[in-house]
């Protein structure tokens, strides 16, 4: 079942601003993955974190986890063209399959140069 | 990241038939592969896990009869849709896992299934 919402839904910015997207979910987790897809094509991994963490970096990217509000944010700097896809929250939960993700809808994002 | 593709990327076929669609895990060995549905604009849904040498888990809703896998090896699991319909038009992935602390899936580039 979809347990992870993201919003906003769709995000449409400039060249070099932020974009920040946010996914809350239900049930306790194990650990919580950003990926992102492009039209048409498979998903990337971006970052996870775990549930005892609080705030992960990578590159531009840099991802929040708060396990007592349920949410996590995806902040990606210094946005490019190139970033425009879809971005996907997928967590695993604890007590099930360590293995077994649940994504959320995804937010689109584009870029505009 | 490890690399794991899918074949065909794209097919269209008559309603009533089958068709099969490869997963291959490229530089790992996967005892367990996913395969996942999404239609457009929407999220991926978990359809199968697919584990080396045993019955795939289906998720719940999912026809076994009708989404028919088998992971023969470590490197190679297999969808079949079978009598297709219109309504089974999607965009399949699948995924291969790679055991770790992290666990971390690995997805194809997905397959696009028209039924006409």
């Amino acid at each position: 079942s979809q347990q992870g919402e993201e919003d906003p839904q769709a995000l449409s910015i400039q060249e070099g601003e932020n974009a920040t997207m946010n996914c809350s979910y239900k049930t306790s987790i194990n650990n919580l993955q950003w990926y992102r897809q492009n039209s048409g094509r498979g998903l990337v991994h971006l970052i996870l974190i775990r549930s005892n963490e609080r705030e992960k970096h990578s590159g531009r990217l840099r991802v929040t986890l708060d396990t007592s509000k349920k949410s996590s944010s995806l902040l990606i700097t210094a946005s490019r063209a190139a970033d425009t896809a879809s971005y996907f929250c997928a967590t695993t939960n604890s007590g099930g399959s360590n293995y077994k993700l649940t994504f959320g809808k995804g937010t689109l994002l584009t870029v505009n140069p | 990241g490890a690399v794991v593709s899918q074949h065909p990327s794209w097919v269209i076929c008559k309603s009533g038939t089958s068709v099969k669609i490869e997963c291959r895990s490229l530089d790992f060995q996967a005892t367990t592969m996913f395969w996942y549905r999404q239609f457009p604009k929407q999220s991926l849904m978990l359809m199968a896990t697919s584990n080396e040498g045993s019955k795939a888990t289906y998720e719940q809703g999912v026809e076994k009869d009708k989404f028919l896998i088998n992971h023969a090896s470590l490197t190679l699991s297999t969808l079949t849709v079978t009598s297709a319909h219109p309504e089974d038009s999607s965009f399949y992935i699948c995924s291969s896992l790679a055991v770790s602390s992290y666990n971390e899936q690995f997805f194809g580039p997905g397959t696009r299934l028209t039924v006409l």
